[in-house]
């Protein structure tokens, strides 16, 4: 199982939105609606910022967001904050019963 | 306040053994899927297994079935990662993760309270 597909690098400045792709196949994000969103800022814990595609686990900012359409996952920073700067990676359920991840995007606040 | 500490990260030589232990609080152990991820040096995160909530069954990533076994003790507390016939590319940060409780089945999906991780180096 490839790793999902993340671009290496986004950056935008504090208040803009971003958004990072996660593309996988037909195998994986195209079956199921089980895609999840993870923040790591290195040296601690990822956080869990979404969970099945769009559900923002409690206490996590309204300014993050998920979607899905087809093969492809995204998600959205809206009014981007120098805190938000770390690794993001996607994961999503596969038809072999098994989880992978996405290859991380590290996101910059300029 | 959920916490889940790892140990057992030591350098070993390839071919060797090692067995990662994950001590659990704040929360009702037996009532969550439990698994283990893994961060190589400069890649991204990787999963590796998962649990259910009686341990009764278990899921692998290709590339550690037969050589990696997840287990846990609700007794202790515990979630445990056995590792054998180690090689140079299973060198990385081991981190336990508990699964999210929003219905049932959601913990093999998404992982909600990780540990800080645990350093396994493999190497001659």
């Amino acid at each position: 199982q490839s790793a999902l597909t993340q671009p290496a690098s986004v950056s935008g400045s504090p208040g803009q939105s971003i958004t990072i792709s996660c593309a996988g196949t037909s195998s994986d994000i195209g079956a199921y609606n089980y895609v999840a969103w993870y923040q790591h800022h290195p040296g601690k814990a990822p956080k869990l910022i979404i969970y099945d595609v769009t559900n923002r686990p409690s206490g996590v900012s309204i300014r993050f967001s998920g979607s899905k359409s087809g093969n492809t996952a995204s998600l959205t920073i809206s009014g981007l904050q120098a805190e938000d700067e770390a690794d993001y990676y996607c994961s999503s359920y596969t038809t072999s019963t098994t989880l992978v991840f996405g290859s991380g995007t590290k996101v910059t606040v300029l | 306040e959920v916490q889940l500490v790892e140990s057992g990260g030591y350098l070993v030589q390839p071919g060797g053994s090692l067995r990662l232990s994950c001590a659990a609080s704040g929360f009702t152990f037996s009532r969550y899927w439990m698994t283990w991820v893994r961060q190589a040096p400069g890649k991204g995160l990787e999963w590796m297994a998962n649990i259910n909530l009686d341990g009764g069954d278990t899921y692998y990533v290709d590339s550690v079935k037969g050589r990696f076994t997840i287990s846990r003790d609700s007794a202790k507390n515990s979630l445990f990662l056995q590792m054998n016939s180690l090689r140079v590319e299973d060198t990385a940060v081991y981190y336990c993760a508990r699964g999210s409780h929003y219905y049932d089945g959601s913990g093999f999906y998404s992982f909600d309270s990780w540990g800080q991780g645990i350093l396994v180096t493999v190497s001659s």
